[in-house]
């Protein structure tokens, strides 16, 4: 069974432009969550599916950012016209209700705003 | 005050000894526990997962959590070099809800 992946690892972009993350989840798994890293904290919660649901999103999540996940497998996290402090690692994590307790992280997409 | 406290840290230790990592919580609704390893420029793996109050043992790595403190450590017997990284701890109030991470703690074991 393959991990959780994200595309691209990496993204550099300026101010004013439209992004757009890939997150792949675990096989089988109906749960999809997007959470944020800057450097020296934690990880914090951004947005979570059920199947094609998005059942929350945090007050982080600014109307700039949008996420999708259209056939209960992929999703995708938007942000429109970035700034400076949208740069970040956006991390995407999978489980499955009643099969796992808990939450299987991707590697992350490193967003650099310059 | 912050759901979730975890010292920053650094902590640096040499090869062989036992770590202590700890968290505080304030939110006694929580009933999962978990702990990430995370290398630098990585995404968090997960280590260990607990649920409610107990001790839980894998290899050289022992969770523990005291609900009535609200309190989980994470303990490193035998520590070697590839166990430098980043401890972070998390919770929530199930394993398919929405997690609080606590900032993390850096390791370094030094051979």
């Amino acid at each position: 069974d393959t991990g959780v992946s994200q595309n691209p690892r990496h993204k550099i972009t300026k101010r004013g432009q439209n992004v757009t993350f890939r997150c792949d989840p675990i096989s089988e798994h109906n749960r999809l969550y997007w959470y944020r890293q800057t450097l020296g904290q934690g990880p914090e919660f951004l947005t979570y599916f059920q199947n094609e649901a998005q059942l929350e999103k945090s007050r982080l999540l600014s109307d700039r950012f949008s996420a999708e996940r259209p056939k209960g497998s992929f999703s995708t996290l938007e942000i429109q016209r970035t700034e400076q402090g949208d740069s970040a690692m956006y991390l995407c994590a999978s489980s499955q209700e009643r099969i796992t307790d808990t939450q299987y992280f991707g590697p992350g997409t490193r967003l650099t705003v310059l | 005050q912050k759901e979730v406290e975890q010292d920053p840290g650094p902590l640096s230790v040499p090869e062989g000894a036992i770590v202590s990592l700890n968290c505080t919580y304030s939110n006694s609704a929580f009933q999962y526990f978990m702990w990430y390893r995370q290398y630098s420029r990585k995404g968090p793996e997960l280590l260990m997962y607990t649920y409610s109050s107990g001790n839980k043992e894998d290899g050289r790595f022992t969770a523990q959590v005291d609900k009535s403190s609200k309190y989980i450590s994470l303990f490193i017997r035998d520590s070697q070099p590839s166990d430098s990284a980043t401890y972070l701890c998390a919770m929530g109030y199930s394993g398919n809800t929405p997690l609080v991470f606590g900032k993390g703690t850096r390791l370094s074991v030094i051979a």
